[in-house]
């Protein structure tokens, strides 16, 4: 059974880090591209950060570009993200989610999600 | 950057009745990269299609995705009590983008 669980989220001041970590496990993780997808409270999904399955291709929105950072470690079976100077706007849900297919980070839908950690960036 | 706009913003039916969703793209998607995800309060989304037009692994052949280009439709025949949920479009080419989804609530 395919399983993704978040951690790291929490409350941190405007202009601070934090840095997300994604354990997977129930597949292969070095096999498939990853991705990082975050819902403000009430809102719609956004997707923000891809990475291919050997780190050779990744992608931002333009919302994170410059201060965050996607990276794994496939012999931990594990994503992370990397945020720096985050901003009241960064609040949301953050979910880690598997590409469907062994490629580039994007080529595939999303089919399987972890259930996500809440990040608020609050003074 | 491709925008996904998604209508209507709400949709009220109820069981039984024949919902069309409706997800149009500022641009062309390439090789038809769409997908359709359904998330319920509280939970994760899901995966229904992708493709386009493929149903996911375990998705009832209720839901049916149809389209290209820059037009796409998700449509449910029949609405089951389970269906009632937000529904997003996805396309995952060149820097993925989702709609802003559209909620099915119980009329």
């Amino acid at each position: 059974e395919v399983q993704l669980v978040e951690s790291g989220g929490g409350l941190v001041q405007p202009g601070r880090s934090l840095r997300l970590s994604c354990a997977a496990s129930g597949f292969t993780f070095d096999d498939y591209a990853m991705h990082w997808v975050r819902q403000a409270p009430g809102k719609g999904l956004e997707w923000v950060s891809g990475i291919s399955w050997n780190s050779g291709s990744i992608g931002y929105a333009d919302s994170v570009k410059g201060r965050f950072t996607i990276s794994r470690d496939n012999a931990k079976n594990s994503l992370y993200l990397q945020m720096n100077s985050l901003r009241a706007e960064d609040t949301a849900l953050y979910y880690c989610a598997k590409d469907m297919s062994n490629g580039d980070y994007s080529q595939s839908p999303l089919d399987y999600w972890g259930q996500g950690t809440l990040v608020t960036v609050s003074s | 950057e491709i925008v996904l706009t998604q209508s209507p913003g709400t949709l009220s039916l109820s069981p039984g009745e024949r919902a069309t969703l409706s997800c149009r793209a500022s641009q062309s998607v390439s090789s038809s990269y769409l997908a359709w995800y359904q998330q319920k309060p509280g939970q994760a989304p899901r995966l229904l299609i992708y493709g386009a037009s493929s149903r996911a692994t375990g998705i009832p052949d209720r839901f049916s995705g149809s389209g290209s280009g820059t037009d796409f439709t998700l449509t449910i025949s029949r609405l089951e009590p389970e269906d009632f949920a937000v529904y997003y479009c996805q396309q995952y080419g060149s820097s993925p983008a989702f709609g802003q989804g559209t909620k099915v609530e119980i009329k």
